[in-house]
């Protein structure tokens, strides 16, 4: 089946310690998104990728780096310089060809720190 | 700037019909999504309005009006499954690549 896998579920982060957070899609995707979402805050864009080798800052990027080397691959990676990084991210992708198409969300990965 | 509103929360009663609302103001506007999220999982997609007027899927409505820039989604005959957060989003632009603003949610919460 096509979708779109985060890994991991659950991540424990250490003081000074930069996390990669994996998202793999296998729905021929042009665009894949990086949102963080915090207790009554909704979602938050921090990176987006339109197509690859290229991605562009959020809202809320500081503290994050991503790489988009492959159209399946987005990977993010929260840096030590993210101080608060406790929070429930989700990856999404979506397709250029039509306006009216979604975003496809993953079942996220559940950040803390130890 | 970009402003998306919902009411933060919201109780409702098993077999009841509830409206949720949203009204945005951003800079541009190309389409309004509904998303469903039970809480711990991925938001899912259940309704997309570009055009005024009302889309209808199941038990599930949504409603736009782009001179007022409000939406609202419709929720008949409701059940317990049907306790989640209920996410507004709009895209800015006419391309599918464009990510989403989206408003901070409604909690129902649905009782018997």
């Amino acid at each position: 089946d096509g979708g779109i896998t985060q890994s991991p579920k659950y991540l424990f982060r250490k003081e000074g310690q930069n996390v990669t957070l994996s998202c793999e899609q296998n729905l021929n995707h042009d665009a894949m998104y990086w949102y963080r979402q915090d207790p009554g805050q909704g979602l938050r864009l921090i990176y987006y990728s339109q197509i690859v080798n290229d991605f562009q800052k959020g809202d809320i990027a500081e503290g994050y780096s991503v790489s988009r080397e492959k159209k399946e691959s987005f990977p993010l990676t929260v840096t030590s310089a993210q101080k608060n990084p406790t929070a429930f991210y989700l990856c999404a992708s979506s397709t250029r060809r039509d306006q009216n198409q979604p975003q496809h969300f993953g079942d996220g990965t559940r950040l803390s720190i130890l | 700037g970009q402003n998306i509103d919902q009411p933060t929360e919201m109780t409702a009663t098993e077999g009841a019909i509830v409206q949720i609302n949203c009204t945005y103001q951003t800079s541009g506007f190309n389409g309004l999504f509904w998303y469903q999220q039970h809480a711990g999982e991925a938001p899912t997609f259940l309704s997309y309005n570009v055009l005024d007027g009302l889309e209808e899927k199941g038990r599930f409505s949504s409603f736009l009006s782009r001179s007022k820039g409000y939406s609202y989604l419709l929720l008949k005959e409701l059940q317990m499954k049907d306790s989640a957060s209920y996410l507004c989003a709009v895209r800015g632009d006419n391309s599918g690549n464009t990510p989403l603003v989206f408003g901070k949610g409604t909690r129902l919460s649905v009782i018997a």
